[in-house]
């Protein structure tokens, strides 16, 4: 099945600098990768995604770009602000998927701090 | 949230007791997942329903239940059979598509503690 590693597990920044976060996945198949963003105690919401037809998708502070030959997505987000820290979760198809339920596999998070 | 919404918020389980955490949708949405949380960890998948009354195992079914009598619902329940359900209990929904991956939309989350 589909594996899918995150890196770093944890993540300090200073206020205004930029943060990445690097995920790389095993089947070659996969053509969806979300990005989640989980505060304490609440459920994870969906930021950003990108399909593999294309290469970079950008939302305001926020970028994913994707690197389809060497199987690595990453998270890019610029002039982090302190509402920034929370734990980011990536995540990719499972190649078990069947029928209409199509499930993802999640990476592990990293969690994000942002000092003021 | 995103139309999703579980309860309780918080869940406290004895030993021997089964426990059903609620998940409701209004999205008209035809898939719905299960996953646990654990501290430190990513998301595992219980179970998922791509349709009513139809539902599949995860990778940790084992000692939980689930059922999906109708499209909103899809109740989640931990028997005693689960000998560490202490965790964050999300529940997820998607368009569900046979042709392409659809953005899972997650609730609040139930937080389970065993007295």
């Amino acid at each position: 099945g589909e594996n899918v590693e995150q890196h770093p597990s944890t993540l300090s920044v200073q206020e205004g600098d930029s943060a990445v976060i690097k995920c790389t996945y095993s089947d070659s198949a996969s053509n969806y990768f979300p990005w989640y963003k989980q505060e304490l105690g609440k459920g994870p919401q969906l930021i950003i995604d990108i399909r593999s037809n294309v290469g970079e998708k950008k939302d305001q502070r926020i970028a994913v770009t994707l690197n389809k030959t060497a199987k690595h997505f990453s998270l890019h987000i610029t002039e982090t602000q302190p509402e920034d820290s929370a734990v980011y979760f990536c995540a990719a198809p499972s190649s078990r998927s069947s029928g209409s339920a199509r499930q993802l596999t999640f990476g592990s998070g990293t969690q994000l701090t942002v000092l003021p | 949230d995103g139309g999703i919404t579980q309860s309780p918020k918080y869940l406290f389980r004895k030993e021997g007791q089964n426990v059903t955490l609620s998940c409701e949708q209004n999205l008209n949405h035809d898939a719905m997942y299960w996953y646990r949380q654990d501290p430190g960890q990513g998301l595992r998948l219980i179970y998922y329903s791509q349709i009513v009354n139809d539902f599949q195992k995860g990778d940790i079914a084992e000692g939980y239940s689930v059922s999906r009598e109708k499209k909103e619902s899809f109740p989640l329940t931990v028997t005693s059979a689960q000998k560490n359900p202490t965790a964050f209990y999300l529940c997820a929904s998607s368009i569900g598509s046979r042709t392409r991956q659809e953005t899972q939309y997650f609730g609040p989350g139930t937080r389970l503690l065993v007295l």
